[in-house]
């Protein structure tokens, strides 16, 4: 079984509308990290969130994170066609191994 | 934003033969990681390496893989022999530090083993 998933498995949005994606893990974590994949790209860091804290912003883009049910949770607020791409969680455990271990991806698409 | 360099974009080889992935990390980054990708599905983590040493590395990491840096210079990702399975789009990336860091990702190369 998958130590990070986000759900769901995929979304379309309208340019303008808002969109949530979900995210559960299974570890015990020292931080859990978003990362967008746009087609063709490598992933890029939109939030770094800290076990420490509840929620981050990053201009449109909202995190949570609620350590006691294991999950988080990003938003994006007045999508965009560029926000086109797979979103992925991932985490930082805080014991065992420190390699980041990203889940099995959220595609989101917004069409005009 | 920093940049890493993945180089080549594209490599086919034949089964059995020797493949080298070379990544340009960010300049004064110190941890470097090799993550394997199929098909646009999930990043799945190969090997990470610090102070020239590979510090740890998952199952997908098999005994033909090796990972090098010589003299602060290309981060590489050797199989040797390749397999059919190993065809993927292998990705590198550097952080400043091990843990809870950002971890800046290059483009990839997309390795197709015939």
């Amino acid at each position: 079984s998958q130590l990070a998933e986000e759900n769901p498995w995929a979304l379309s949005v309208h340019e303008g509308e808002s969109v949530t994606v979900n995210c559960s893990y299974k570890t015990s974590i020292t931080a859990l990290q978003w990362y967008r994949q746009k087609s063709g790209e490598g992933p890029a860091q939109l939030i770094l969130i800290r076990s420490n804290e509840r929620e981050k912003r990053n201009g449109r883009l909202r995190a949570t994170l609620d350590t006691s049910s294991q999950s988080s949770s990003l938003s994006i607020t007045a999508t965009r066609c560029e926000d086109t791409a797979v979103y992925f969680c991932a985490t930082d455990p805080d014991q065992g191994g420190r390699a980041l271990i990203f889940g099995t991806g959220t595609t989101v698409s917004v069409s005009p | 934003g920093p940049k890493v360099l993945q180089i080549p974009s594209h490599q086919i080889i034949d089964m059995g033969q020797m493949v080298t992935l070379n990544c340009d990390p960010v300049s004064n980054h110190l941890y470097f990681y090799w993550y394997k990708q199929i098909l646009g599905q999930q990043m799945e983590f190969l090997v990470n390496f610090y102070n020239g040493k590979v510090m740890e590395k998952s199952k997908l990491f098999k005994d033909q893989f090796s990972v090098e840096r010589p003299d602060g210079s290309y981060f590489t990702l050797k199989i040797q022999p390749t397999a059919l399975e190993d065809s993927a789009v292998y990705f590198c990336a550097s952080s400043t530090g091990g843990q809870a860091e950002t971890l800046y990702f290059g483009s990839g190369t997309r390795l197709t083993v015939l």
